[in-house]
């Protein structure tokens, strides 16, 4: 059975601090690990995932299999980073199901 | 194009009454998934549809919750005999097909039970 966990449920750092959401997954295949977002009043929506290798919104996140982990990162945060961030997992092979993490909430303080 | 719609968007009823949430995916979207999420919490998983099938159904919380699916379209989740928890806000996503593809989420419909 796969699980994801996000340890943290609320995130605090000030402007300009790094942050580092941090996600840990347990799954026996290789999955594929992504991260969805969900600012204030607006749809929960994909962040990015790992096997683009992309930086969206200067956010990055490497799948670590060693340390099954696929934290979070960016450098800089900034008042609009302010949102719920979810780690999610899709097992490979296909035809099941996504599993979500609980959520950390990110607030970004000014 | 359209992306995932749910209705209504707010629905208030009475402890042990009945009601019907509904879900249009996109076209084209094989895979649907019906979520929960409480007042300050994540995302809780209810059941997903690959098709019309519901191979998952592990997430419905009792038997009071039920889901179906027609036409690899349009879903309904239906809550019988609502409780006060069950007041939240339900989501539904649709993907290309159940597996690594993104998920792409409706507004949700905030159920409040009195």
């Amino acid at each position: 059975a796969q699980r994801v966990t996000q340890p943290e449920k609320l995130l605090s750092v000030f402007k300009g601090a790094p942050v580092e959401l941090k996600c840990n997954y347990s799954y026996s295949g290789s999955p594929e690990l992504f991260w969805y977002v969900q600012y204030s009043r607006q749809r929960l929506q994909l962040l990015l995932r790992h096997i683009s290798r992309e930086s969206i919104k200067g956010f990055t996140a490497d799948l670590n299999k060693g340390e099954t982990s696929f934290h979070l990162k960016k450098p800089f945060a900034q008042e609009e980073d302010s949102a719920m961030y979810y780690c999610a997992l899709a097992p490979s092979g296909g035809y099941q199901k996504v599993t979500f993490g609980i959520g950390t909430k990110l607030q970004v303080i000014p | 194009g359209a992306g995932v719609s749910q209705s209504p968007s707010n629905k208030v009823t009475e402890k042990g009454k009945d009601v019907e949430l509904r879900c249009d995916p996109i076209s084209g979207h094989t895979a649907l998934y019906w979520y929960r999420q409480r007042l300050g919490q994540g995302l809780e998983f209810l059941i997903y549809f690959q098709g019309n099938s519901a191979p998952d159904k592990s997430g419905l919380p009792s038997d009071r919750f039920s889901a179906e699916r027609t036409g690899e379209s349009v879903s309904t989740l239906t809550i019988q005999r609502t409780q006060q928890e069950d007041s939240a806000v339900y989501l539904c996503a649709s993907s290309l097909s159940v597996g690594n593809n993104e998920q792409f989420f409706g507004p949700g419909t905030r159920l409040t039970v009195l």
